[in-house]
């Protein structure tokens, strides 16, 4: 069974640049919730897509946008970068079913820093 | 809203000591909580998922209750190890399909 993936780890940004990050969720899991940590944080939520329609968001501007793809994998888009947007940008996959709790495994992470 | 509070917010222990960290939450109407393990600038691990009609979870050295009544939880570790150094978070879900609510963490060191 294949964990949870993200891509870049890491990433350097300017200031009102765009960015784009992925995610390969867990082999069976149909649901992506991303996240964002900033330093010394816990984990606040920005969005989640189920069967590749966005289902939840967080106090996050539209510049955050995302899309899930027919295999389930993700992508999260962040436009005119910030200096506050600088954080580590986690994945999580579950599926949604009570009888699994909806329990949801995280990847590695992404590491952005906007300069 | 629910807000999830983690004390204390670091922590430093010798090995070989049983240890508590504290988890409390505002809204007491909670689908299930969850322990997290994070190393520094990685990803999430999860221990334990408790749901709220369990008491308490078990795992290896590790246990998590749920007092959802007073909106508490905590996790114990048994004989600490230096392999434990990490940060913890605990956090909760509303509903089934609903995202989770984290704490700031507690960060445990582990001395040898």
């Amino acid at each position: 069974e294949t964990g949870v993936t993200q891509s870049p780890t890491h990433l350097i940004k300017t200031r009102g640049q765009q960015v784009t990050l992925r995610c390969s969720s867990q082999s069976g899991h149909n649901t992506v919730s991303w996240y964002q940590q900033a330093l010394g944080q816990g984990p606040q939520f920005i969005f989640q897509y189920y069967r590749e329609e966005e289902n939840g968001r967080g106090n996050f501007p539209p510049r955050f946008s995302g899309l899930q793809f027919p295999n389930y994998s993700s992508e999260l888009n962040v436009n005119a970068l910030e200096l506050d947007d600088s954080a580590l940008y986690l994945c999580a996959s579950s599926l949604q079913r009570p009888a699994n709790s909806y329990e949801q495994y995280f990847g590695p992470g992404t590491r952005l820093t906007v300069t | 809203k629910q807000e999830v509070t983690q004390i204390p917010a670091a922590l430093s222990v010798p090995e070989g000591e049983n240890l508590v960290l504290n988890c409390s939450f505002t809204d007491s109407a909670i689908y299930n909580l969850q322990w997290f393990r994070q190393d520094p600038g990685k990803g999430l691990t999860s221990l334990l998922l408790i749901q709220s009609s369990q008491r308490e979870q078990t795992s290896g050295r590790l246990n998590a209750s749920l007092d959802k009544s007073s909106g508490r939880s905590t996790l114990y570790i048994a004989a600490s190890q230096p392999g434990d150094s990490a940060t913890y978070l605990c956090a909760v879900r509303a509903g089934g399909n609903t995202p989770l609510v984290f704490g700031k963490g507690t960060r445990l060191s582990v001395i040898a």
